[in-house]
């Protein structure tokens, strides 16, 4: 059974860094496209960004200059960045992978549609 | 990079079907057929539902199926259920930006 856990700090002041990690269990992070997406209080979601199983990225454009993700396939771990946080950044933050396509032979991966989630870790941006 | 627009609410009796729109343009959910549906009952993370427009996930009833025409996509259940409350998004790649946009969520109430 796949499963993702989210972690991190649960406050960060602002103009600091928001960094929390994702385990991934259950399947290797060698494989799929692996997103982080947030929601603040009371709104809907917002898509972060991806790092490939090749580890390419690819970032939200309104966040693009504060953010980072990264992988250490020894950990089976994937990473998100955000600098410079304001309390705009208090959310609920998701990691969650994306969906293959085993039907003809060989496995093909997406990120536009996330069949595993995390079950979520607020981070709240406060002095 | 604008988010699909859904209607703020819906609502159904038990048993009876509604239809959840989500709107975007040519360069998104008229573009690809690469439209999801998540459900997010309140105080958990979303689930998939549909994606590729109207394949359903592994274990998703058939009672939810999705549509598309032109560039808005439609998620409909049938045969409601109390457990159906909560929050529906919708979600489709966007060719300019190639990344995803999510729509605003809308709110399923079972009366």
């Amino acid at each position: 059974q796949v499963q993702l856990q989210e972690s991190g700090p649960g406050l960060v002041k602002p103009s600091e860094t928001l960094s929390l990690t994702c385990t991934v269990s259950g399947v290797s992070i060698r494989n799929y496209y692996w997103s982080w997406i947030r929601q603040s209080p009371g709104k809907g979601l917002e898509w972060i960004g991806y790092i490939s199983y090749s580890g390419s990225t690819s970032y939200n454009p309104s966040l693009k200059s504060r953010v980072t993700i990264s992988v250490d396939t020894s950990k089976n771990q994937f990473s998100l960045k955000l600098i410079s946080v304001t309390a705009a950044d208090t959310a609920v933050y998701y990691c969650a992978r994306g969906i293959s396509d085993c039907s003809g032979g060989g496995c093909y991966y997406y990120y536009y549609a996330l069949d595993v989630w995390g079950q979520g870790t607020t981070v709240t941006v406060s002095s | 990079q604008s988010a699909l627009t859904q209607p703020p609410s819906v609502s159904g009796s038990p048993g009876q079907s509604v239809t959840i729109s989500c709107t975007g343009t040519i360069t998104d959910v008229g573009s690809y057929n690469r439209v999801s549906w998540y459900q997010q009952p309140p105080g958990t993370a979303p689930k998939l539902l549909i994606m590729d427009v109207s394949h359903r996930s592994s274990g998703v009833p058939d009672r939810f199926s999705g549509s598309k025409s032109g560039n808005t996509a439609s998620l409909t259940i049938s045969g409601l259920h109390a457990d159906d409350e909560g929050d529906y998004y919708c979600s489709s790649y966007s060719v300019t930006s190639m990344d995803v946009i999510f729509g605003g969520g809308t709110k399923l109430t079972v009366l």
